[in-house]
């Protein structure tokens, strides 16, 4: 079974400074990886997601995250952040290849970024 | 096009009171999951629909809890014999799953269920 967790519970910024929200999961086969952001108030939404191919994928907002298999990482970063980063956001494995998988989400980082 | 809705968006019961949530998915969206959201906690599964195979319910919390999807379209997630610790947000997507599992979720905006 496929597992995620998610290191930082919470994240504290600054304006304008770089930022990494750690992912890191479990498999014992392939799986496709995500990250969604859920903003204040709002639903989930995607940010990016890894299927296969380049290992840097970028993603909405100046996001983008590389998979590293051999670390099992899948590591959210953004060279410099805004106040309007200000949300939680999940990493999520799925089990490659098969539809039926469910998407397995990790428990969540709140990134805060301070002016 | 439509994106996922829920109703209601809020519902406030006493406790011992049963409560029907709903969720209408995308058309033709053949995948969909219905997620608990505690204050300050991560999405907890609780489960999953996908097309006419069975349910996996394997997060399903209590046999207090129970859901149902018609037609493949619409789900209902009713909870039984609310309790307290029923309060959260809970939140339904729906996917599309290509055959190599592909899918992208799109979430609904949630129902916020609060037992006194």
């Amino acid at each position: 079974a496929q597992s995620v967790t998610q290191l930082d519970s919470q994240v504290p910024v600054f304006e304008e400074a770089p930022v990494e929200l750690r992912c890191n999961y479990s498999s014992s086969v392939s799986v496709y990886l995500f990250w969604y952001v859920q903003y204040p108030n709002q639903g989930l939404q995607l940010l990016l997601k890894y299927l296969s191919g380049s290992t840097l994928v970028k993603g909405i907002n100046g996001f983008e995250a590389e998979f590293n298999k051999s670390q099992t990482s899948f590591h959210l970063r953004k060279p410099s952040v805004h106040i309007s980063d200000t949300a939680e956001y999940f990493c999520a494995v799925k089990r490659g290849y098969s539809s039926a998988s469910k998407i397995i989400f990790g428990s969540g980082t709140r990134l805060s970024i301070r002016p | 096009g439509a994106g996922v809705s829920q109703s209601p968006s809020n519902k406030v019961t006493e406790k011992g009171k049963d409560v029907e949530l709903r969720c209408d998915p995308i058309s033709g969206h053949t995948a969909l999951y219905w997620y608990r959201q505690s204050l300050g906690q991560g999405l907890e599964f609780l489960i999953y629909f996908q097309g006419n195979s069975a349910p996996d319910k394997s997060g399903l919390p209590s046999d207090r809890f129970s859901a149902e999807r018609t037609g493949g379209s619409v789900s209902t997630l009713t909870i039984q014999r609310t309790q307290q610790e029923d309060s959260a947000v809970y939140l339904c997507a729906s996917s599309s799953p290509s055959g190599r599992g592909t899918d992208t979720q799109y979430f609904g905006p949630g129902t916020r269920l609060t037992v006194l």
